[in-house]
């Protein structure tokens, strides 16, 4: 079993839908869990990270539940330019993070 | 926040040579990481880049195959050996603090690109 897995997707989704991606880790010593965002042909950056509480960010809510070991990204108001790949990504405190293969999003005019 | 610079940004390689990226960040810091994205794949972690001594390296990565030098606290090399068309991939160094709870901003650099004929 991998140790992050996503739905590889890809979503493809009309401007202004809202859109969830799910993501399950093996690991329950597991941290602290991050979603990253990486655009085609360049490099990972982080879109945000994810508390037991729920967080928002704009239009961005990430969730966590450690009992089911999965965690949760919603885009509401989807724009074109939220196309890209969602990482999800887990700190198993092992002093590295490890990266789910990503869903791919597609926004749509 | 890091800025990296990474090069070269992408390399046609022959098989059974050997490919070195460079990585060099505008601040000192502490860790720096290699990291491998196969097509289609996420990253896979090669090397932990430590600062005066060997990196240290994850399950299915070797010094043979994998060598990385870090000798100072802002630049590190990770040289690809004996190539072959299976090492085609983007190398990805980064850099953050990893070692605590809660702590997970990497920064990348923008790629090194290899393709191996």
């Amino acid at each position: 079993r991998k140790e992050v897995e996503q739905d590889p997707g890809p979503f493809n989704v009309p401007e202004g839908a809202t859109v969830a991606f799910n993501c399950t880790y093996s690991n329950s010593a597991s941290q602290s869990f991050f979603w990253y965002r990486q655009d085609c042909r360049k490099e990972p950056k982080l879109l945000m990270s994810v508390y037991s509480s729920g967080n928002e960010d704009g239009r961005f809510t990430a969730q966590l539940n450690r009992a089911s070991q999965y965690i949760s990204l919603l885009i509401r108001d989807s724009k074109l330019s939220d196309s890209a790949t969602y990482l999800c990504v887990v700190n198993t405190g092992f002093q590295k993070l490890v990266f789910g293969t990503g869903t791919r999003l597609l926004v749509s005019p | 926040s890091a800025v990296i610079s990474q090069k070269p940004s992408r390399d046609i390689c022959q098989r059974g040579t050997s490919l070195t990226i460079q990585c060099q960040v505008d601040s000192q810091v502490t860790m720096m990481f290699w990291y491998r994205q196969q097509p289609g794949q996420s990253l896979t972690l090669i090397a932990t880049a430590n600062q005066g001594s060997e990196a240290t390296y994850e399950s299915g990565f070797v010094i043979d195959k994998f060598p990385i030098s870090r000798p100072n606290l802002t630049f590190s090399t990770l040289t690809v050996s004996n190539l072959s068309p299976e090492d085609s991939s983007i190398y990805l160094c980064s850099v953050g603090e990893v070692g605590t709870a809660n702590t997970g901003e990497l920064f990348f650099g923008e790629g090194s690109r290899l393709t191996v004929l």
